[in-house]
């Protein structure tokens, strides 16, 4: 029973253009939502997250939508650049006051810049 | 700025012994996860802790993980009687919570410990 789920396991992308990433989630405790990025053989790298009382957080190149409704958020990167090319993973979590807090994953999206 | 660090980074062990892999924390942070990762698929929580406290540890795989915080600084993980379901990437994380912060968890991960069980 998947809980934070990214249906498109790959995207390619054009560099210069926009990059979309999506995912969906069905628990309804969730409150929290990060996106991480990851290169082969290392760790993953906290890009930027958004709480459930926002629907925007951008940071620079990147921006995170919220549609708590739909239980559905989206990860935009523009301008895409070959060096984005990685494994973006989505994460929630409850809020702190609700207890344990650890990251439930998606299985990620492998994103590949083309230049 | 040091990051989390993990050590060792590969570890190939033979079925059957044990092995034990060690996490240093960003500094401030209170707060550790350990995580495992297979092929094409997510982090998967194990267990963490809040200072030394093990805070939760129902996750952990089976009676062969187990892992401490001693003094709150780094933290063990161990394998006991390793199987070949057991090679994995095992992830580190750390974050700092509690009054004064926001209500969010924000983790931050080290490199990791790629173990291969033969």
């Amino acid at each position: 029973d998947q809980q934070v789920k990214q249906n498109s396991p790959s995207l390619s992308v054009q560099e210069g253009r926009i990059s979309i990433l999506n995912c969906d989630y069905t628990n309804s405790m969730f409150d929290y939502f990060l996106w991480y990025k990851k290169y082969p053989a290392e760790g993953p790298t906290f890009l930027i997250s958004i709480s459930s009382i926002k629907d925007k957080n951008e940071d620079g190149r990147f921006t995170v939508f919220l549609n708590k409704s739909a239980k559905h958020l989206s990860l935009h990167i523009v301008p895409s650049q070959p060096g984005d090319s990685a494994v973006y993973f989505c994460a929630a979590s409850p809020f702190l006051n609700s207890g344990n807090t650890p990251l439930v994953f998606g299985k990620g999206t492998r994103l590949s810049v083309i230049a | 700025d040091t990051g989390v660090s993990q050590d060792p980074r590969h570890k190939i062990t033979k079925r059957g012994q044990n092995v034990t892999f060690r996490c240093d924390p960003i500094s401030e942070h209170n707060r550790l996860y350990w995580y495992r990762q297979t092929l094409g698929q997510g982090p998967e929580f194990l267990t963490y802790f809040q200072n030394e406290a093990q805070l939760e540890k129902s996750r952990l795989l089976s009676d062969r993980f187990s892992a401490e915080r001693p003094k709150g600084s780094f933290s063990t993980l161990e394998i006991q009687r390793t199987e070949q379901g057991d090679s994995a990437m095992y992830l580190c994380a750390s974050s700092l919570v509690g009054p004064g912060t926001e209500e969010t968890d924000t983790q931050y991960f080290g490199p990791g410990t790629r173990l291969t069980v033969l």
